[in-house]
This record gives C-alpha cells, structure tokens and sequence, in this order.
C-alpha cells in the first residue's frame, strides 16, 4: 500500500533563512506526489507535484520540491521564508491504480520574524 | 467560479442525530471526495466518486454515507452521530488523473462537533 510520512510535527525558522519541509514515501511503482499547505481556518491549496521529468518540482508562492528516488524523498523546500508562509503542510501520494489519495499527517511551518 | 462550496460551515449535533454536509463544485469535475481531518492525524479519506452514481469506500467509511446523483453534488450523510465524529469534514474535487490535471481543489471545511 502506498503511504507518506512527515517525520517533523513543526518546524520553525527566522524569516529569510531558507526552509525545508520533510516527506518520504512508500509507493510500488511510479508514485505520484503531492504538497499542498492549508492556512488557519481554510481548506487545503495545492502548491505542487511530481508525475514524471525533472526531480526539482517548482510549485507556487517560491515552493519547490525535490523527487529523490534513492531516499524514496520528496522534500519541499524555499531559497527565503516568510511570515506568511507560516502554515500548515501536508504531503500527499496518489494511490497508483486508484484514485485515491493518501495524505500525511502534516508539519506545521512557524517562521519567525 | 465559486469553486468547491461546503454548507453549513459549523453545525453542533446531539448523539443519535443525523445531519446531511453538502458540498457542491461548478467546474465539472468528475472526482469528488469526502475527507475528516482530525488534530495530528492528517486527513482520513472518507467516500470517493470518479462520476456521478459512481461511489466507493475510503479509509474510514463507516457511520457515513453518501450519493452522486449529479456531477456537481456530492452530499455526505451521517446517520446515527457519535462523539468520535467530531471532526472538520473537506469535500475535494479533481478533474482527472492525467498528469496536467491531476491536483484536487478543496472547500472551505465544515466544522462538525457532537455532543
């Protein structure tokens, strides 16, 4: 069965200190991977995946994701953080041969001003 | 477009109640999907549908349920309410799998807590 896991409940850093959000994935196959972060209050927003190409995945709002098949990583990274990207993130993987979808349990981002 | 719409946004239910959380999206989406999430626990998928009177079983089904009658609605049912259905419920939709659509758009949540 396919599942990710998000190893940090949260994750602080200063503003302007490049942040990294970490996933890591169990699929058999070609997984499908997946960030998306959800703001308080709010329902979750994609910010980007990986299907196939190019293992650095750039997403919105500055986000990218790097695909490392040899550590079965996907970690979601930023060169610069800011306040606002404070949040709640969460890595998903899609269930090959379904269509289901299999989220973590999330990291909460804290970026300190 | 509105997007993906959830109604209502808080309800308080007594045990043994039963109430409908509906969810609706206006962009012709195909897959819908119900999801619980619960403090430290991610999000549980509940039901799925690939179209309309089409449904299946997620992860944690039981003491719900749900119907697609058409392709924009995709009401979830609860019967009998428990205190361990206090949860944020999310409908999700998605176009489809290819790899250029495959992304799901949520709706705002619906805040559900049983007393």
């Amino acid at each position: 069965a396919q599942s990710v896991a998000q190893p940090e409940d949260q994750v602080n850093v200063a503003e302007g200190n490049p942040l990294t959000v970490k996933c890591t994935y169990s699929v058999s196959g070609n997984p499908y991977l997946f960030w998306y972060v959800q703001y308080p209050n709010r329902g979750l927003q994609f910010l980007l995946k990986y299907i196939t190409g190019d293992n650095l995945v750039k997403g919105s709002y500055g986000f990218e994701a790097e695909f490392n098949k040899s550590q079965t990583s996907f970690h979601l990274k930023k060169p610069s953080a800011l306040v606002s990207d404070s949040a709640l993130y969460f890595c998903a993987v899609r269930d090959i041969g379904t269509y289901k979808y299999i989220f973590g349990t999330g990291t909460r981002l804290k970026v300190l001003a | 477009n509105a997007g993906v719409t959830q109604t209502p946004k808080f309800r308080i239910l007594k045990i043994g109640q039963s109430m409908t959380l509906q969810c609706t999206q206006d962009m012709n989406h195909n897959y819908m999907y119900w999801y619980r999430q619960d403090p430290g626990m991610g999000l549980k998928l509940i039901y799925y549908s690939v179209g309309a009177g089409i449904t299946d079983k997620g992860e944690v089904p039981n003491g719900y349920n749900v119907s697609r009658s058409t392709t924009e609605d995709f009401p979830l049912r609860l019967e009998l309410a428990a205190p361990s259905q206090t949860s944020v419920y999310f409908c999700a939709s998605n176009p489809g799998t290819e790899s250029s659509t495959d992304t799901q758009y949520f709706g705002p949540g619906t805040r559900l807590t049983v007393l």
